[in-house]
This record gives C-alpha cells, structure tokens and sequence, in this order.
C-alpha cells in the first residue's frame, strides 16, 4: 500500500491563481480530512468527509472548496490564492470504525507558498 | 469551538533524561491521539488512547487519556537524540458519528535532545 498520497509537494502560486491540491489513499479508508499547518499553531482543519458524497467544513474553511467523488481521492481547491493561504497542508485518512483503528494516517504535505 | 492547550510549547533536555508533556482541552473527548513530526514530513501516529483512565505504553513513551476525558499525557522516558521533533496531542469525538473523522489538535511540543 502506498498509503496517503499528496501532490505536489511544493507549489508557488500568484495572489489570485487557482489550483488543485491532490490527494489519495489506498487504504479504503472512509473518513478523509484536510489540515494546514502555521508556526505555532498547530494542525487546523480545513475540510473533511464521511465517506464519497459527502463533505463538511472544518475550522478554517474559507477560501477552499472540496469534493469526495470516489473513496480513494479527496481534493483541495484554491478558488482564488491569496498569501494568508501560504502553509503547508496535510491530508489525512481512517477508518470509520474503532475495531483496530489506529487514529489517522497523514500524507508527507505540500508546501505551499503565495506570492 | 473546541481548543486544545498543549504544554510546555519547548523542552531541551539532555540525552538519558525524562520527559513530561500534557494537553487540556475545554471540552470532552472520546479518544485522545499521540503524534510525532519529525522535519519535513506529516505526523505519525505514536499511541492511541480510548477509554478514560487508560494507561497505554510504547516502548519507551507511556500515555494516559485523563478521567475527566478533558486531559492526556505523554511522557518518554531516557530520552536519545532521535527523539528530537515535535509532539502533538489529538482530541477526537465518537466512533462511528459525524465527527469521527476531526481531529483537534494542540499547539505542539517542540522536544530537543542534547548528547
């Protein structure tokens, strides 16, 4: 298994840009999240889904949209980036059930930086 | 919303020593989490804790999710120099409900480890 997956692992983006955060996971895990990352701040939740279909905002939604069309992928859009949005953000998977859960698997990140 | 606070946000210790961090949170949880970051890589997952009053072990780290299910410990016993990274607590709610799938995190605990 190749577990989380995220790309890219470093992205530069212009005030204004839109693009695509990816990520994927190979577990069949049902519950998904995004988190970004600040100095000092710990982990914040952006977006997270239940299962394919179905989505809901986190603590720091503003800014982002997502999707959870299939099982496997759970994508990040940046509508319109702007520097407040320069972090580095990580996507996470588990089980739904506790039976053998061991709490969330992170993906390595992307560092991303607005200009 | 729900915070996590996470003490002490820095240690430096001396290889051999003992280490000793804790979290608190305004609200309940039904499982509190454990994670290590080491430098440009996302969290993984050290211990995991499901009932209150829980004491669970690995290896040389012992956690406990606090009986008021509002506080966690960690703590690691003779400390090496590759325990050096930062230390985040988790608070999570029931299984199998909405929010299952958030995490909240705290602030971190950045440890390092003098030879």
């Amino acid at each position: 298994n190749a577990g989380v997956t995220q790309t890219p692992k470093f992205q530069v983006l212009k005030t204004g840009q839109s693009m695509t955060l990816q990520c994927a996971q190979d577990m069949n895990h049902e519950y998904m999240s995004w988190y970004r990352q600040d100095p000092g701040m710990g982990l914040r939740l952006i977006h997270y889904s239940v299962g394919a279909g179905i989505t809901d905002q986190g603590e720091v939604p503003n800014g982002y949209n997502v999707s959870r069309s299939t099982t496997e992928d759970f994508p990040l859009r940046l509508l319109s980036a702007a520097p407040s949005q320069t972090s580095v953000y990580f996507c996470a998977s588990s089980h739904r059930t506790s039976g053998g859960l061991g709490g969330q698997f992170f993906g390595p990140g992307t560092r991303l930086t607005v200009l | 919303g729900q915070q996590l606070n996470q003490s002490p946000q820095s240690m430096f210790i001396q290889e051999g020593e003992d280490v000793s961090m804790n979290c608190t949170s305004s609200s309940i949880f039904n499982t509190w989490l454990w994670y290590k970051q080491e430098p440009g890589e996302g969290p993984v997952l050290l211990i995991a804790l499901y009932k209150a009053g829980e004491l669970t072990s690995n290896g040389r780290l012992t956690a406990q999710f606090g009986i008021t299910r509002k506080d966690s410990f960690l703590n690691i016993s003779a400390s090496i120099p590759s325990d050096v990274g930062i230390y985040f607590c988790a608070g999570r709610g029931n299984a199998g409900g909405t929010s299952y799938g958030k995490l909240t995190f705290g602030q971190g605990t950045i440890l390092t480890v003098h030879p």
